[in-house]
């Protein structure tokens, strides 16, 4: 079965620390890997999107890409209490037009 | 600015009702999506829609149905609801390309069937 797959976390981190966000994914073929934040009882919000291997940055974020081992990464650098969310990964596994989530990371920035 | 909206933030209805949601978003996006989630379950696709009355059937589309008559509008249609169709319903929109697959998410409908 085609997955996305993250640690549930919660992953706590002091304030101003870096926060490093995993995922795995079981499709070779993936083209496309995207980074979400929700907040508690709020809908996903995009913060990365990345598409070639390597790093991509964007602010705090960097997201970091490497098809040979099919894993993304998310680091958020200087972390703030209001980072504090819920951080899902999507790919497209395989599939035209469409992502699968991962089920997501809680993450916990400790002032 | 994208904006995908939904036609309400709660909703609570009984066993056996027929329920409508609706989504509407202003980008021109060609594709839309249903997705309900559950806790531990995370984000499952209900039924996704690349043109106007084009659907294609997702991870989870028993028990629901859509229906797309214009590019804006998507609606997401539960026959008879159910008690394990309670869940928070999220609706999203994205556009073929050239930043292809970066869906954007309405604000959700929180759906209890009694």
């Amino acid at each position: 079965q085609k997955e996305v797959e993250q640690n549930s976390g919660p992953l706590s981190v002091p304030e101003g620390a870096i926060a490093s966000l995993n995922c795995t994914y079981s499709d070779r073929v993936s083209q496309s890997f995207f980074w979400y934040r929700q907040y508690s009882g709020k809908s996903p919000e995009l913060i990365m999107s990345i598409y070639s291997n390597g790093d991509k940055e964007d602010g705090r974020f960097t997201a970091q890409l490497n098809k040979a081992s099919q894993y993304v990464s998310l680091l958020i650098r200087d972390s703030q209490p209001s980072d504090s969310a819920t951080y899902l990964c999507a790919v497209d596994l395989g599939g035209y037009q469409k992502v699968t989530f991962g089920t997501g990371t809680k993450l916990q920035v400790i002032p | 600015d994208v904006k995908v909206t939904q036609s309400s933030r709660y909703l609570v209805k009984r066993t056996g009702e027929k329920v409508f949601l609706e989504c509407v978003q202003d980008m021109d996006h060609e594709n839309m999506f249903w997705y309900r989630q559950d806790p531990g379950l995370g984000l499952r696709l209900i039924y996704f829609s690349y043109d106007v009355k084009m659907k294609e059937k997702g991870d989870i589309p028993e028990g629901y149905s859509v229906s797309r008559e214009k590019k804006e509008r998507f609606s997401l249609i539960l026959e008879s609801a159910s008690t394990n169709q309670t869940s928070m319903y999220l609706c999203a929109s994205s556009s073929p390309g050239p930043e292809y697959n970066e869906q954007f998410f309405g604000p959700g409908t929180r759906l209890t069937v009694l």
